[in-house]
This record gives C-alpha cells, sequence and structure tokens, in this order.
C-alpha cells in the first residue's frame, strides 16, 4: 500500500522551459510535505518544504503546489536548467505523530534538454 | 565537511555473512535514521533513533539491529546476510523538532551486493 505515489517515472524538459512534477497521497492525516532531490550516487537533498496549513511554497525557481481537497502536490521548476537533471522524490509526514516518520514516492528521473 | 557520512560506501559480502554500516552525523541533531532503498526504488524508513532511544521500528527482520553508541552514530548490523538485502541503504538526520516533522539530511548512501 504506498501512501505517496509519484506516478511518472520520468520526465524530459527543455532547457528555460517551466517543469512540473506531481505527487499524490492517500492519507488524510499527512500535513506536511517534502520534495527531495537526488543525483546518481549521492544521498537525497532537501529542496523544499509546505505546510497544509498554505497552499503554496516559493524558493527561487522552485515552488510547490498543495491540493489538499485533491491530495495533491506539484513542484514546479522554473527555468528548467541541465543542473537540474535528477531525481525528485516527494515525502509526506504527519508532523504531530511524534515519530519523525516520512513515507516516500518512488521518485521521478527528471532530464533537462540542453 | 560531510554532514551526514556513511561508511563503506559499497559493500560486497557473500549470503550468511555478518555485516556492518557505520553513520555519523555532525550537525548537533538528536534523531538519526536507517533507510532502505530497494530495486524498486522505495525508499523506506527502517529505523529511527532519538537520543539514543529507538522510536521508530518498521517491519523488519530481526536480523538488522540498529545501536546507537551516542547521538551522533547510529549503526546498522546486519546477521546471517540473505540475497534479498541487497540494496542502498541510506543514513539521515534531523532536528528533534519537539513531535513535529523536520527536514531530514541524508548520507551518500552505502550500496550493499549481496552474493
Amino acid at each position: 500500500d504506498q501512501q505517496v505515489k509519484q506516478n511518472s517515472p520520468s520526465l524530459s524538459v527543455q532547457e528555460g522551459r517551466i517543469s512540473i512534477l506531481n505527487c499524490d497521497y492517500t492519507n488524510s492525516m499527512f500535513d506536511y510535505f517534502l520534495w527531495y532531490k537526488k543525483y546518481p550516487a549521492e544521498g537525497p537533498t532537501f529542496l523544499i518544504s509546505i505546510s497544509s496549513i498554505k497552499d503554496k511554497n516559493e524558493d527561487g525557481r522552485f515552488t510547490v503546489f498543495l491540493n489538499k481537497s485533491a491530495k495533491h502536490l506539484s513542484l514546479h521548476i522554473v527555468p528548467s536548467q541541465p543542473g537540474d537533471s535528477a531525481v525528485y522524490f516527494c515525502a509526506a509526514s504527519a508532523a504531530n505523530s511524534g515519530t519523525y516518520k516520512y513515507i516516500f514516492g518512488t521518485g521521478t528521473r527528471l532530464k533537462v534538454l540542453a | 565537511d560531510t554532514a551526514v557520512s556513511q561508511t563503506p560506501k559499497y559493500l560486497v559480502t557473500q549470503m550468511g555473512n555478518d555485516k556492518s554500516i557505520k553513520c555519523e552525523q555532525n550537525l548537533g541533531h538528536d534523531t538519526m535514521y536507517w533507510y532502505k532503498q530497494d530495486s524498486k526504488k522505495f525508499l523506506k524508513i527502517m529505523f529511527s533513533y532519538n537520543n539514543k532511544e529507538l522510536i521508530i521500528n518498521e517491519t523488519v527482520p530481526n536480523r538488522f539491529s540498529p545501536k546507537s553508541p551516542d547521538k551522533a552514530h547510529l549503526n546498522l548490523h546486519i546477521n546471517s546476510l540473505e540475497l534479498g538485502d541487497s540494496a542502498v541503504y541510506f543514513c539521515a538526520s534531523s532536528h528533534n523538532g519537539g513531535g513535529k516533522a523536520e527536514t531530514q539530511y541524508f548520507g551518500p548512501g552505502t550500496r550493499l551486493l549481496v552474493l
């Protein structure tokens, strides 16, 4: 039972265009969400997060949108750069669960074409 | 300076052997984790320790035993290795958010191959 799903295993985008990565979740108790970026042979690195009290959080070229009624979040990268090519994981947690437990999606491999 | 480090980076071993993976963080975090990323790329929590106390123990075979000598270290010992244990194991740490989820910082991973 995968509570966090990233249904697109891969995405290719032209440099300068917008990249949109999607994530769906099933557990309505989740109220804190993060995106991680992972390069080959490295650990995931934190990118951006959003709490369920917000529907948007922006950090430079990265914006995360949260639609609680649809249990859906998305990461927008604009403009996309070749260095953004990586695997992107979304993760969710019930922030007040007391167990610091994140459930991760299976990742979307983004390739930004120069 | 590496924030979360793991050793070894690669580990190739025979079935039935016992092996350990070490993790250290220099971020001053209170909480440390072990994750397993299998061949299907699922990244799943295995264990979490907060101030040397086990707080998350997912459904993991008891051949896996975490040990936390202090809050900067969380080692993973695996007995009687099986083929299915082949995976990438990631260590992570976070600040104790007082019950709230906090950003986790990951190590580079240990690639374990059991032959």
